[in-house]
């Protein structure tokens, strides 16, 4: 089945500076990855999305890669701020499997005042 | 509102005694999933259903069952439950075939087997 490796597992950032944070995966028939943020005690959210026919997508200061011949896929936030503060997950799917999404460990992310 | 909703929000129970989890979606989503949370393990999958009747194993299935009766409803039961299923845990739906699109997850039940 599907692997997705996640790093780094923390990663602490001063505010206003940019996060990028990498996935790996193993099932060269992914194609849709998905990032979701999960706020302290909160449920995770899907923030960003891609599927394998794009190689970048970006909403406002959010933004991912993907580069399907080296199976790794990229979180990558600007100008962050102190609300970006949570823990990151990547996920991978063969994009219509019935075992859905496999996800990385997460990266916690601290932004820095 | 579109939610998924879990109950309860916390659950303390003793090794042995049997315990569900309630999960319902109101979205009309044929897949469902259960997933544990652990500190540095990241979201893993226990089980899944694709739709009404229809479920299967996930990464980590030992020691639950699950049932999906109703498109709606999908329990997780913990027919003896055991210190190492200390978790939280998080349902989702999603709409489709469940692996292409976004999961929606209920707010989360953390249990404590003691």
């Amino acid at each position: 089945g599907e692997n997705v490796e996640q790093h780094p597992s923390t990663l602490s950032v001063q505010e206003g500076d940019s996060a990028v944070i990498k996935c790996t995966y193993s099932d060269s028939a992914s194609n849709y990855f998905p990032w979701y943020k999960q706020e302290l005690g909160k449920r995770p959210q899907l923030i960003i999305d891609i599927r394998s026919n794009v190689g970048e997508k970006k909403d406002q200061r959010i933004a991912v890669t993907l580069n399907k011949t080296a199976k790794h896929f990229s979180l990558h936030i600007t100008e962050t701020q102190p609300e970006d503060s949570a823990v990151y997950f990547c996920a991978a799917s063969t994009g219509g499997g019935a075992d859905g999404l496999t996800f990385g460990k997460g990266t916690h992310l601290i932004i820095q005042p | 509102e579109a939610q998924v909703t879990q109950n309860p929000r916390y659950l303390i129970t003793v090794t042995g005694k049997k315990l569900t989890v309630t999960c319902s979606q109101n979205m009309n989503h044929e897949y469902m999933s259960w997933y544990r949370q652990d500190p540095g393990l990241g979201l893993r999958q226990i089980y899944y259903s694709m739709n009404v009747e229809v479920t299967d194993k996930g990464d980590v299935p030992e020691g639950y069952k699950v049932s999906r009766k109703e498109k709606r409803n999908f329990p997780l039961i913990l027919e003896s439950p055991s210190p190492n299923q200390t978790s939280l845990y998080f349902c989702a739906s999603s709409p489709g075939t469940g692996g292409g699109t976004e999961a929606f997850f209920g707010q989360g039940t953390r249990l404590t087997v003691v």
